[in-house]
């Protein structure tokens, strides 16, 4: 499996309060990804990470802010949480492939955040 | 932007039936194209994927045919089983920017009765 984990793997927390969730891999690869998933939206792309203070927004982006000072660390941060924000984070990860295109992409366990 | 669309769900089968999931993409450059599997309580794993026009992707007796010519990545089984009952969700990736993002379909519930 590769390695990748995700903390914590269950939150509770309340509306109007930060949230962060950790991506950490062992893999050295170069591309990280946030995701939420939720019924009927499949996954959506939060933020990407393409290197080491390298990010870019995904589909759903608004209400997160992302950082990677080094390779292998991921975060993904609620600035101030709303019941919207109440779903599964995952996390993966991939490489740079042919032509530059992400190669398979490994997943965490997910994260179920839950905000109250 | 690129999109992926799969077949709505649930899909319900039984044991030994044919099946196929429909998956088509919407991508303005050459995206290479998945398919993952999401068992109940578990992260997606890679089911099989391919990279240029006509490759076939293949695994676990599943297959699926990059066409480019009908945007399409359609995955097929000739013959289920209970242990296919899971999540299945269509990706492709492609590169914007100097990056290469992974979008993903909306997933389609299959579900096999005995």
């Amino acid at each position: 499996d590769a390695g990748i984990t995700q903390s914590p793997r269950h939150k509770v927390t309340e509306t109007g309060t930060p949230v962060t969730l950790r991506c950490h891999q062992t893999e050295n690869h170069r591309y990280m990804y946030w995701y939420r998933q939720d019924p009927g939206h499949g996954l959506r792309l939060i933020h990407y990470s393409y290197g080491v203070k390298d990010t870019d927004k995904g589909e759903v982006s608004d209400g997160y802010s992302v950082s990677r000072s080094k390779t292998e660390d991921f975060l993904l941060t609620l600035e101030s949480a709303t019941s919207s924000q109440t779903s599964v984070y995952f996390c993966a990860i991939s490489e740079s492939g042919d032509r530059g295109r992400a190669t398979e992409a490994f997943f965490g366990q997910g994260t179920r955040l839950t905000v109250v | 932007g690129d999109s992926v669309t799969q077949m709505e769900g649930p899909v319900t089968l039984s044991e030994e039936a044919f099946l196929t999931i429909n998956c088509t993409y919407t991508a303005t450059g050459y995206p290479s194209l998945f398919w993952y599997v999401q068992y109940p309580g578990e992260g997606l794993q890679l089911l099989l994927k391919a990279t240029k026009a006509d490759d076939k992707g293949s695994n676990k007796g599943f297959e699926a045919t990059y066409r480019k010519e009908t945007t399409s990545f359609h995955l097929e089984k000739g013959s289920v089983q209970v242990s296919d009952s899971a999540v299945y969700f269509c990706a492709l990736s492609e590169v914007y920017s100097s990056a290469s993002k992974i979008i993903f379909g909306s997933g389609t519930r299959l579900s096999i009765r005995p």
